[in-house]
């Protein structure tokens, strides 16, 4: 069974400081994996994939096969990086291709 | 481009009754998702619509159901309410729906079962 887990509910950081929002995953296929955010009053978004490999708002993932993970980091946390983060995979199960969501983190950056 | 907009935005019913969400995808989407968010479980998978069929389904018991029509809108329907399902609707629309084309979400429709 697909299942992504996000072990934080709650991460609080002060501005200028590293922050990780983790994410553990369950799925016994290869893995297309997702963050996305919500910011307050705004709708839900997509933040970053792993297969583009790339870097938005200064956020990074990186997939880790062997440790069926894919946390979230930024070198420097922003006030305005304070959302609701959430880890997604998309994968095959029983024949119905979906994307299962983790519960989210909780991110508030203080100033 | 308008965003996917979900009508209505706040909805109450009874506990027996039946509701009906409506969905507008982004103009050119071709696949909708319907997602059910609730503070203990989190975003739960309904089902996917792609070119008016029913593509892809969660979990879900059969009083959940949906339908897409011929411009991408779809509905949503819930038979026989019961209280658990009060929660946030969430429909989601993508260019293809694979996965290499990224959910764009709507504002939600929320549920209240008295």
């Amino acid at each position: 069974a697909q299942r992504v887990t996000q072990p934080e509910k709650l991460l609080s950081v002060f501005k200028g400081a590293p922050v990780e929002l983790k994410c553990n995953y369950s799925y016994s296929g290869s893995p297309e994996l997702f963050w996305y955010v919500q910011y307050s009053r705004q709708r839900l978004q997509l933040l970053l994939r792993h297969i583009s490999r790339e870097s938005i708002k200064g956020f990074t993932a990186d997939l880790n096969k062997g440790e069926t993970s894919f946390h979230l980091k930024k070198p420097f946390a922003q006030e305005e990086d304070s959302a609701m983060y959430y880890c997604a995979l998309s994968g095959t199960q029983g024949g119905s291709e979906k994307l299962v969501f983790g519960k989210g983190t909780k991110l508030t950056v203080n100033p | 481009k308008a965003g996917v907009t979900q009508t209505p935005r706040y909805l109450i019913k009874t506990r027996g009754q039946q509701v009906t969400l409506s969905c507008s995808p982004i103009s050119g989407h071709r696949s909708v998702s319907w997602y059910q968010q609730t503070p203990g479980q989190g975003l739960q998978f309904l089902f996917e619509y792609f070119s008016e069929t029913q593509r892809n389904k969660g979990n879900f018991p059969g009083r959940f159901s949906g339908r897409q029509f011929s411009n991408s809108r779809s509905e949503m329907n819930v038979s026989t309410l019961e209280l658990g399902d009060s929660a946030l609707y969430l429909c989601a629309s993508s260019l293809s729906g694979s996965q290499n084309s990224p959910l764009h979400f709507g504002n939600g429709t929320r549920l209240t079962v008295t």
